[in-house]
């Protein structure tokens, strides 16, 4: 089965200072791998998607998260933080069932962001 | 376009009580999920519906939740008694469809239920 482990439930950065959120995933085939973020009371939002193509995979807000086969992992980078991006971030791995696609959500990584 | 609508977007009940909590997904979107998000957890799928068919519910505790998706379209679950540990924010998602290629699912802002 797939699975996804977020090594960190909570970063803290100052603004202006380089993100780094880390997620190793667990896949028995080429994955599907996702980043949501989630401020508070908003719904889930799609920041990237990698689906076996670029292995660097840009998002939206300046963020971008390379797959990394021989260190199964899929980090999320942000070269500047800004207020803004304080959140919660999840990594997420696709899994199949049968014909359709089901998303495996990893615990979570709050992203605190200091002034 | 409009996103995915949920209300209510809170409930407070007592164990034993019943509640229901209502979606309606993005339009032409053939894919409806439910998953379960407590508190320090990443989001759990519950259910995934395909039009008005279940697609995968192994995950939901089907002896006391249910859901529904009549016509294909807006979608119910229901949690009948209430326990402690359903206290939870509900999600509901939806995408174009199920399988690979168009398969970016889309959430609502939830549903926070406490159960006291």
């Amino acid at each position: 089965a797939q699975s996804v482990t977020q090594l960190d439930s909570h970063v803290s950065v100052s603004e202006g200072t380089p993100v780094l959120l880390r997620c190793n995933y667990s896949s028995s085939y080429s994955p599907s791998l996702f980043w949501y973020v989630q401020h508070p009371n908003k719904g889930l939002q799609l920041l990237l998607k990698y689906t076996s193509a670029a292995t660097l995979v840009k998002g939206i807000n300046g963020f971008e998260a390379e797959f990394k086969k021989s260190e199964t992992s899929f980090h999320l980078t942000k070269p500047s933080a800004h207020m803004s991006d304080a959140a919660e971030y999840f990594c997420v791995v696709s899994d199949r069932n049968g014909g359709y696609n089901k998303l495996i959500f990893g615990a979570g990584t709050r992203l605190a962001v200091h002034p | 376009e409009a996103g995915v609508a949920q209300s209510p977007r809170y409930k407070i009940i007592e164990k034993r009580q019943s509640v229901a909590f209502w979606c309606n997904p993005i339009s032409g979107h053939a894919t409806l999920y439910w998953y379960q998000q407590i508190l320090g957890q990443g989001p759990k799928l519950l259910i995934q519906f395909q039009n008005n068919g279940v697609v995968d519910d192994s995950q939901l505790p089907k002896d006391r939740f249910s859901a529904e998706r009549l016509k294909g379209v807006d979608s119910t679950l229901k949690i009948q008694p209430a326990k402690l540990e359903d206290s939870a924010v509900y999600l509901c998602a939806s995408s174009i469809s199920g399988g690979a290629g168009r398969n970016e699912q889309f959430f609502g802002p939830g549903t926070r239920l406490t159960v006291l």
